[in-house]
């Protein structure tokens, strides 16, 4: 089965950093892009991230764009994604998603999420 | 980036009722046009693909349609498992974005 599993989150204050992980199972990792969703709390899904297969193309949101850096690590299974300068807003329940297929979206494939919350 | 606009915001309605839910991007994005399933503290579930191509596992009773600026996710006999918010996503141009989200609540 498809596997992926966030970790690294928790509570950091504002202009802090944290580094997620994400790690997969289930599938030939170094065939893939993975993506990193965010959800704010009691808010809808926003796109942040993607890295594709081989580290070639990397994508960012606006909204992290210049703070947050997103790479992998094929032998280890993993993704990652820094996250600098963090601000309030960015408090989120992170996942990251696979798409479905050899595609970079839409996700058929998710995380349980990781909880971010900035806060002094 | 090109906006998506869910409507309603929130629908009520009964098991076996029937229930539509649009979505409208800001410009046109084709047919790549997905549509999820979230449950509370529940990552979302791919429901729709390609506007109108169900996703492995999904019940029949779920429906998709529409190309261009106007799509439409059907629900036919509603379950209960069926509650929760629903999100379309448009992957026709970077950044992927998403709708605010119809939330299904039982009457």
């Amino acid at each position: 089965d498809v596997q992926l599993v966030e970790s690294g989150g928790g509570l950091v204050q504002p202009g802090g950093s944290l580094r997620l992980s994400c790690v997969v199972s289930g599938f030939n990792f170094r065939s893939y892009g993975i993506n990193w969703v965010r959800q704010a709390p009691g808010k809808g899904l926003e796109w942040a991230s993607y890295i594709s297969r081989g580290s070639s193309t990397i994508f960012y949101a606006d909204s992290v764009k210049g703070r947050f850096t997103i790479s992998r690590d094929d032998a280890k299974n993993s993704v990652y994604l820094q996250m600098n300068s963090l601000r309030a807003d960015d408090t989120a329940v992170y996942y990251c998603a696979r798409g479905r297929g050899a595609a970079a979206h839409p996700y058929a494939h998710w995380g349980q999420g990781i909880l971010v919350t900035v806060s002094s | 980036d090109i906006q998506m606009t869910q409507f309603p915001s929130s629908v009520s309605a009964s098991v076996g009722e029937r229930v539509t839910i649009s979505c409208r991007a800001s410009q046109g994005v084709g047919s790549w046009l997905a549509w999820y399933q979230q449950k509370p503290e529940k990552a979302p579930q791919l429901l729709i693909y390609a506007a109108s191509n169900l996703e492995t596992g999904v019940p029949s009773r779920f429906t998709g349609s529409g190309s261009g600026t106007n799509f439409t996710l059907i629900i036919n006999s509603l379950q209960p498992e069926d509650f929760g918010i629903y999100y379309c996503q448009q992957t026709n141009n970077f950044p992927p974005t998403f709708g605010q989200g119809t939330r299904l609540e039982m009457k």
